[in-house]
């Protein structure tokens, strides 16, 4: 398994407050994303980082801000939680562009707001 | 608008051959095709790429078709493990967008004993 490590892995937050997920990786993989998923959605892509301190913007940035001040650090996080950030977070890394687009997830933060 | 069309669902009997079809009729010529799975709850799993060759790999084989508007996703002999969704996906080699994958619905495939 690619070393892809989401922390934590549960978290329940109330309406308004900050919160940061952690994707760390061991690979040195230069690209690291997130994305979110719900029900009928599938996974839809937040922010991507392309190298350190190298980020932009995805399908479904609002709301999300994210740091990538090392390789293997890539941070996602909510200003001020809403409801509708309610869902399940993935974090994925990939080597490079094209063919080697090939990407690695790891196992997921579920995140509820209350 | 999605880029490819997956069946909704699919049953396959333990032990044989799952093949997983996908149809991707406006796929350009700088773009690859990939196929991803989903287990229950877990990260998507990568499973296979391929531009325009058939590939094969340890876990699966990819068979695209010679005007690259279709593609099926073959798995020899289906385990209950295999038992996930199945997203067809194509993006660029290149340029805008190769670093990001669009994953549709996908195809849950029931392996049945």
């Amino acid at each position: 398994d690619a070393g892809i490590t989401q922390s934590p892995r549960h978290k329940v937050t109330e309406t308004g407050t900050p919160v940061t997920l952690r994707c760390h990786q061991t690979e040195n993989h230069r690209y690291m994303y997130w994305y979110r998923q719900d029900p009928g959605h599938g996974l839809r892509l937040i922010h991507y980082s392309y190298g350190v301190k190298d980020t932009d913007k995805g399908e479904v940035s609002d709301g999300y801000s994210v740091s990538r001040s090392k390789t293997e650090d890539f941070l996602l996080t909510l200003e001020s939680a809403t409801s509708s950030q309610t869902s399940v977070y993935f974090c994925a890394i990939s080597p490079g562009q094209g063919a080697n687009t090939e990407a690695f997830f790891g196992q997921g933060t579920r995140l509820t707001v209350v | 608008d999605a880029k490819t069309t997956q069946p909704t669902s699919m049953d396959c009997a333990e032990g044989r051959a799952a093949n997983l079809p996908c149809n991707h009729s406006t796929i350009s010529g700088n773009e690859y095709v990939y196929w991803y799975r989903q287990i229950h709850s877990q990260g998507p799993q990568y499973i296979i790429h391929g531009l325009k060759n058939n590939e094969t790999n340890e876990m699966a084989s990819l068979i695209i078709t010679e005007d690259r508007k279709s593609s099926t996703l073959i798995l020899p002999h289906a385990t209950l493990r295999d038992t996930a969704v199945y997203y067809c996906i194509v993006s660029p080699y290149s340029g805008a967008g190769s670093y990001q994958l669009t994953f549709g619905k996908g195809t849950k495939l029931s392996v049945i004993p």
